[in-house]
């Protein structure tokens, strides 16, 4: 139990474009999704915390009109980043958290590699 | 506000040696603690958690720590390892209702 999802696992896609990446929880629902920024052989940087049904709480620092957060059922959220560049290059992973679970457990999923050329 | 501190980036013991990972913490409450290893191109997956029940806690593939308050810690170890331990091991405080990581520390596993 307590799978989560990513799609797609990894992306390229050209400067200036935007791309969206999927995150789901298969076997529960999720009322919170966070979405995390991983740089290689660095730690995770929670980027934004979604609720279902309501806006996403960014972390300071975090580009609010650039990484689109869509939470708009409980089993998923989507990620988009608009007008990506090279600097956008990096390893997303989402988490999920189930409303029955201990406050602060996460369910990761596996991630989604995503280059800008 | 939370935070974790992982003693050794990188950490290479031989095949069936102790492996001892280090993880200290600052809370201003009682802290929820979580070790977490992460495979190369994957997410992470759940090791072990503390949430203030027993002190030394066991995991998954032989892994356990204890929480030692008086040290603010929260070492993971393993009796003896395995060549598949090989991988990245994240410690992580929970608090308002997010998760903190340390820097991660890249177990290696010598033959």
């Amino acid at each position: 139990g307590a799978v989560v999802s990513q799609h797609p696992s990894w992306v390229i896609c050209k400067s200036g474009t935007s791309v969206k990446i999927e995150c789901r929880s298969l076997d529960f629902q999720a009322t919170t999704m966070f979405w995390y920024r991983q740089f290689p052989k660095q730690s995770l940087m929670l980027m934004a915390t979604s609720n279902e049904g309501s806006k996403a709480t960014y972390e300071q620092g975090v580009e609010k009109d650039k990484f689109l957060i869509n939470h708009a059922s409980l089993t998923l959220s989507t990620l988009t980043v608009t007008s990506a560049h090279p600097e956008d290059s990096s390893f997303y992973i989402c988490s999920a958290r189930d409303w029955g679970q201990t406050l602060y457990e996460q369910y990761f999923g596996p991630g989604t590699r995503l280059t800008v050329t | 506000a939370q935070s974790v501190t992982q003693l050794g980036s990188h950490v290479s013991v031989s095949e069936g040696a102790l492996v001892l990972l280090r993880c200290n913490y600052s809370s201003s409450v009682p802290p929820y603690l979580f070790w977490y290893v992460q495979y190369p191109n994957q997410g992470l997956q759940l090791l072990l958690k503390y949430t203030s029940a027993a002190t030394l806690v066991k995991g998954i593939n032989g892994f356990e720590a204890e929480f030692k308050k008086s040290e603010t810690s929260f070492h993971l170890t393993k009796p003896s390892a395995h060549m598949s331990d090989a991988a990245e091991y994240f410690c992580a405080v929970g608090g308002n209702e997010k998760l903190t990581f340390g820097t991660g520390t890249r177990l290696t596993i010598i033959p």
